[in-house]
């Protein structure tokens, strides 16, 4: 089964409204990061929190993480329609000796936020 | 803009023909990733360079052939595809931590739409 497995799949709610997606993931963790990704285009990152922190906050974003539940979650505050596009928290994994960045997706919620 | 570009954006290829992806990445990173991503499936890591030394490779085919050059170019040599290797290929780009054990920001270019006949 995958590392970062994020919930709900898909999520519908009219712009003005907040949107919150949970990630829940397996192994010990380095730090945990939110990626979007809009139709068919790369990934861009949005925002990560390590290991040590428990909230952290960009613009309309807010993140938590939950070490001991293994979860994080992502808010979007006051949606907008150009927020429409899938989310996906990606995790990097204790320092056992990677030596490089790799990380573990998951299969990502898609947000729609409707006008 | 991320600071990584693909070409070509949009690919369609028989199953006997031979081509590349190509990705360049304009940030000075030094490790380089190829990830596929199917429909319904998560992201599939395929390959890492890191300092144009290749450290991961995750089971994938040998009809998939990765080179890097230098550290702002990878390339993915394709040769006898099947239809399922349709998908979006997204190449990523990060800065390895000198002393290693990091994991940071990966920076995606726009992928390659791929689609084997």
């Amino acid at each position: 089964s995958q590392q970062g497995e994020e919930d709900p799949q898909a999520l519908s709610i009219q712009e003005g409204e907040n949107a919150t997606m949970n990630c829940s993931y397996k192994t010990s963790i380095n730090n945990l990061q939110w990626y979007r990704q809009n139709s068919g285009r790369g990934l861009v990152h949005l925002i990560l929190i390590r290991s040590n922190e428990r909230e952290k906050h960009s613009g309309r974003l807010r993140v938590t993480l939950d070490t001991s539940k293994k979860s994080s979650s992502l808010l979007i505050t006051a949606s907008r329609a150009a927020d429409t596009a899938s989310y996906f928290c990606a995790t990097g994994p204790d320092a056992g000796g990677t030596s490089y960045g790799k990380l573990t997706f998951g299969q990502g919620t898609i947000l729609t936020v409707h006008p | 803009e991320t600071g990584v570009t693909q070409t070509p954006r949009h690919l369609v290829m028989g199953m006997t023909n031979k081509k590349s992806l190509k990705c360049e990445q304009h940030l000075g990173h030094n490790a380089m990733y190829w990830y596929k991503q199917s429909a319904k499936k998560p992201l599939e890591l395929m390959f890492v360079y890191s300092l144009e030394e290749r450290v991961e490779n995750n089971s994938v085919p040998s009809r998939f052939s990765p080179e890097c050059p230098n550290s702002s170019h990878l390339f993915l040599h394709l040769h006898t595809l099947q239809p399922e290797d349709s998908a979006l290929y997204l190449c990523a780009s990060s800065q390895r931590g000198v002393r290693g054990g990091r994991t940071d920001t990966q920076y995606f270019g726009p992928g390659t739409r791929l689609t084997v006949l």
